[in-house]
């Protein structure tokens, strides 16, 4: 089936690292994505991996992407309290010309100053 | 940069009011797509266009229905609105898969509120 599950709830001190994390269930996934989205707005791209890759680094942005145990996580390095809001993982099946995406329920990071 | 617009941002309707939200992109992309959002839900598909005047069903279209007359602009209605539909709605577009990174593209958001 397609289910993509996050935790509800991460809370940081600002300055320290955040790792939120996301499973999803189908093996055939393509590109896995990050989203976040700030209060009161839509969702922003934040980063993506491609399902042959383990790892990317984008800034203080990490992807993570264990394909065995379709576990994925985002590595937010000295967060900050401007990275307070909702963070949602999204995968794209394999196969077919629609860009359907399945997202998660999303995580609510709170940075405390 | 690609830019998806919702025309309003908060909605207030009543019971058994037919609603309108409209959605517009500039980027001419082929796929358009409505969400809405709950807490502790995440985004359920409710339907999602491929091409003008093509359209197809996603997880929740009961109460909803598109339209899609134009390339640029996605429009969602919601019938007979019921206080069950109070919610954040999210419109995204996005190219068709062609096997590289394709994000889909949010707008805003509006948040409509049935009384």
């Amino acid at each position: 089936g397609e289910d993509v599950e996050q935790s509800l709830f991460l809370s940081v001190r600002e300055g320290d690292s955040s790792v939120i994390n996301c499973t999803y269930t189908d093996s055939s996934s393509t590109y896995l994505y990050w989203y976040k989205q700030e209060p009161g707005a839509g969702l922003q791209l934040l980063t993506y991996i491609f399902s042959n890759m383990d790892m990317k680094q984008d800034q203080r942005l990490t992807v993570l992407l264990n394909k065995k145990d379709k576990h994925l996580s985002l590595r937010i390095a000295d967060t900050q309290t401007g990275d307070s809001a909702i963070y949602f993982c999204a995968e794209r099946l394999y196969g077919g010309a629609t860009n359907k995406l399945i997202f998660g329920t999303g995580t609510l990071l709170a940075v405390q100053p | 940069d690609v830019k998806v617009t919702q025309s309003s941002r908060y909605l207030v309707k009543r019971t058994g009011e037919k609603v309108f939200l409209e959605c517009v992109q500039d980027m001419d992309h082929e796929n358009m797509f409505w969400y809405r959002q709950d807490p502790g839900l995440g985004l359920r598909l409710i339907y999602f266009s491929y091409d003008v005047k093509m359209k197809e069903k996603g997880d929740i279209p009961e109460g909803y229905s598109v339209s899609r007359e134009k390339k640029e602009r996605f429009s969602l209605i919601l019938e007979s609105a019921s206080t069950n539909q109070t919610s954040m709605y999210l419109c995204a577009s996005s190219t068709p898969w062609t096997g590289e990174r394709q994000p889909q593209h949010f707008g805003d958001g509006t948040r409509l509120s049935i009384l």
